[in-house]
């Protein structure tokens, strides 16, 4: 199982674009990006999920570059509500565990 | 997306008894689900993946006889947490993807309060 890493804590500010950046060197072919979002005392909410290139739903993008060793998760115009915790997550996706890394803390500031 | 609940949503016991949380997938089949704990301000830690009508797989350190695992049906699995100690208590969460699913969803996850 792929291992990543990403930023412990991040801020911004309400309205802003937020990007946060996995780092996956180990990825594998089959493996599938996935992000989710957690608020205290909530399981996590899925978010987006991608295997290479860019993603985008009516939340968040994933931009995936070509060696897929990192993805980037980007928020449009944050607000206070997108406060929480992102993890990114890999691995054959319907298949594997997932194993949860520490996940970043985004404060948004007003 | 998938439904996943659990019940109960919090719950506090004497040291020593034992609790059971029960997750559901509410509009989909599964035959793999996934049990986290949450310590405050940690990542989810996997306990152990469900198998519907086998024993469950156990992450290391986690005692399978301390937490017992039972996934009878397609759509239930249950957590028993036994002779509960105030170490145990935490956040639980599972997990589970359907069938013919990509992606896996997670229930709002259980608190244990352990006295």
């Amino acid at each position: 199982l792929a291992k990543t890493t990403q930023p412990i804590s991040m801020d911004s500010y309400e309205g802003q674009e937020v990007n946060i950046t996995c780092s996956h060197n180990n990825i594998a072919t089959n493996d599938y990006i996935t992000w989710y979002q957690q608020f205290p005392s909530q399981g996590p909410r899925f978010i987006i999920q991608g295997y290479k290139t860019k993603v985008t739903n009516e939340v968040a993008s994933l931009f995936i570059p070509a060696d897929r060793k990192s993805s980037t998760l980007s928020l449009p115009r944050v607000s206070l509500s997108d406060t929480a915790v992102y993890y990114c997550l890999v691995g054959d996706k319907g298949r594997d565990k997932i194993i949860f890394g520490k996940g970043t803390r985004l404060h948004i500031l007003p | 997306g998938a439904v996943v609940s659990q019940h109960p949503s919090r719950v506090i016991c004497k040291s020593g008894t034992s609790v059971k949380i029960e997750c559901r997938s509410l509009d989909f089949q599964a035959t793999t689900m996934f049990w986290y704990r949450q310590f405050p301000k940690k990542s989810l830690m996997l306990m152990a993946t469900s198998n519907e009508g086998s024993k469950a797989t156990y992450e290391q350190g986690v005692e399978k006889d301390k937490f017992l695992i039972n996934h009878a049906s397609l759509t239930l699995s249950t957590l028993t947490v036994t002779s509960a100690h105030p170490e145990d208590s935490s956040f639980y969460i599972c997990s589970s993807f359907e069938l013919a699913g990509e992606t896996q969803y997670f229930g709002p996850g259980t608190r244990l309060l352990v006295l």
